[in-house]
């Protein structure tokens, strides 16, 4: 299995502009988590889908940013309208099914957001 | 809230030194606790993962142990290389509001000096 994917690996916007980030989560894995890691407040969970579902999305920001799943095979996070406080690094991750959060998470490579 | 915090959050070490990694967290309830290992501009590896109800866990020359008491991980390397230098992070799994949550520390970067 190639891992979890995520697209595009770095992305530059400026302020305003939609952002679309991409996540292909490993083959069976029934739980999807978005994370967000700054200098200033670490790694934070955004929000989590079971089988396709948001269960939590508590962590998310403001109403800027949403989150889909409109399969098992891919998510969005969507940030509209960007500001450069949301610069950082947006990380997918996936667990198999059954164990979900209370188990082994795989983590995607990132991607590294700039908004200028 | 569950906080989770990593001291030191640097560390450098010589070669072939043993070392300990640690990390405090403020609720006990906790389902488990993972360590994961992350390299610069990479996603994040998990190490290990030790559930509620155990004292410890061990993979190679890695040793994760859990005091839910004292509300206190800690993770031990033994003949540390160069190629352990990384950030090292902790994170706890707990349930709240019926929704779990999952808390990260800000971790401790590791410099294995050769």
């Amino acid at each position: 299995d190639a891992g979890v994917i995520q697209s595009p690996r770095h992305e530059v916007t400026e302020m305003g502009q939609e952002v679309t980030l991409r996540c292909k989560p490993i083959s069976g894995h029934d739980y999807l988590f978005w994370y967000r890691q700054t200098m200033m407040r670490g790694l934070e969970l955004l929000i989590y889908f079971n089988n396709n579902v948001p269960i939590d999305d508590s962590g998310m920001p403001e109403d800027r940013f949403s989150a889909k799943m409109p399969n098992a095979s891919f998510s969005t996070l969507k940030i509209q309208p960007s500001e450069p406080r949301d610069s950082a690094v947006y990380f997918c991750a996936s667990s198999p099914l059954g164990q979900g959060v209370s188990n082994e998470q795989f983590f995607g490579p990132g991607t590294r957001l700039t908004v200028l | 809230k569950q906080e989770v915090t990593q001291i030191p959050a640097a560390l450098s070490v010589p070669e072939g030194e043993n070392l300990v990694l640690n990390c405090s967290f403020t609720d006990s309830a906790i389902y488990n606790l993972q360590w994961f290992r992350q390299d610069p501009g990479k996603g994040l590896t998990s190490l290990l993962l030790i559930q509620s109800s155990q004292r410890e866990q061990t993979s190679g020359r890695l040793n994760a142990s859990l005091d839910k008491s004292s509300g206190r991980s800690t993770l031990y390397i033994a003949a540390s290389q160069p190629g352990d230098s990384a950030t090292y992070l902790c994170a706890s799994t707990y349930s709240g509001a019926g929704s779990y949550q999952l808390t990260f520390g800000k971790g401790t970067k590791l410099s294995v000096i050769p």
